[in-house]
This record gives C-alpha cells, structure tokens and sequence, in this order.
C-alpha cells in the first residue's frame, strides 16, 4: 500500500460545477498536510495548507479526517484555469515530505 | 516566484555516460532538495542538503550524487546514467523543514537517457 494514495482520474467537469477529492495517508502519525496544485509541465506550487480545523481560501476549502486518515480537496464554482493536476503531500513526524502521485483535473466549457 | 533556476532544462544522454544537473537559488535558503518525478509515482526525493557540504540521501539515492560547496549551488550528478534515470528532476529549496516552511520548486530538468 502506497503511504500516499489518489485517484489519479482524470476528473472531467463542467464549468461552474464543484467537484471534491481525497487523499488517503498511511501513517497515522502524519503531522502535516498539504495540497499543491501542478500543471502541465510546470513546477508544482503550494495551493494550500490543510488545518485540523479545515480551511477555506476562496473557493477552495481543505478538510482533514484524522480518524479515517484522509484529507480533501473542494474546488467551488470551478473556473477552466483549475484544470491542473492536484498533489496531495503528507508530512511525517521526521518532516519528511511524503507526496501522492496526484489527481488531475480537466475543466470543460 | 522564487529564485531557484534549473541548468539544463533538457538534457538527452547515451547510457553510461555522466550528466550533472545544477540547481541555483537567490534566496538564501538552508535546504536544498532533489526531486525525480515519474507517471504513477509521486514526487520522489532523491537527496537533500541542509547547509554547506551537508548532505543526505533520500528515498532513491542509488545511482546518484550529490555536492553542496555553496549555500546557493546544489549539484545532482549521475555517475554513468541508465535508461531508468529517465525522469524529470526538480529542485526545491525551503527555509526548514517545519511546518509553515513552504517548500518551491525549480522548473524542471527534463533527461533522457537512450
């Protein structure tokens, strides 16, 4: 079992609609969590930082399930600029950065 | 954005040949990382550096090496490359490794080994 796992997709969804996905995580001892958002052969980039508490950045909003080790992505109002794909990154106790494969986005008009 | 450049952005090698990637920042930043990024893998570390000549391996560090003689040079060398070194290799950079400390990520070295 991958210590990081994602639905790789790709998930096709119209514009405007809200679309959502998970990431589980392995190790419960995971301290932090993360999702960074890639395009197509770019560099990857920080979308956000996931709270115990959740957290909401305009239309995105990052959730944490500590009991059920997974953490997820929604995406509201989806605009065709989303269309990315979405790295989920774990970080464990030793601050070692565990990353998720990701899971791509395609936005359609 | 920040200041990390990549050199060279692509590469095409024959096998058992050597090839350095050099990673370069401005920012003055204590942690200096090693990517390789595959289709169905995550980004995978391959060596990291936290100061000067400080170095360490990551999770796939065979076949490569690495040196750090300035705070703001990190060199990833492949000794004789193979065709599974074929990859795209990305640097970061972080001012730590705590939480808070956001990690950025160079462009990319696109190799490929033939």
């Amino acid at each position: 079992r991958k210590e990081v796992e994602q639905d790789p997709g790709p998930f096709n969804v119209p514009e405007g609609a809200t679309v959502a996905f998970n990431c589980t995580y392995s190790n419960s001892a995971s301290q932090s969590f993360f999702w960074y958002r890639q395009d197509c052969r770019k560099e990857p980039k920080l979308l956000m930082s996931v709270y115990s508490s959740g957290n909401e950045d305009g239309r995105f909003t990052a959730q944490l399930n500590r009991a059920s080790q997974y953490i997820s992505l929604l995406i509201r109002d989806s605009k065709l600029s989303d269309s990315a794909t979405y790295l989920c990154v774990v970080e464990d106790s030793n601050y070692q950065l565990i990353w998720g494969a990701g899971t791509k986005l395609i936005i359609k008009p | 954005d920040a200041g990390i450049t990549q050199s060279p952005r692509h590469k095409v090698t024959e096998t058992g040949t050597p090839v350095t990637l050099r990673c370069h920042q401005t920012e003055n930043h204590r942690y200096m990382y090693w990517y390789r990024q595959d289709p169905g893998h995550g980004l995978r570390l391959i060596h990291y550096s936290y100061g000067v000549k400080d170095t360490d391996k990551g999770e796939v560090s065979d076949g490569y090496s690495v040196s750090r003689s300035k705070t703001e040079d990190f060199l990833l060398t492949l000794e004789s490359a193979t065709s599974s070194q074929t990859s795209v290799y990305f640097c970061a950079i972080s001012g730590g490794v705590r939480a808070g400390n956001t990690i950025y990520f160079g462009e990319g070295s696109w190799l490929t080994v033939v």
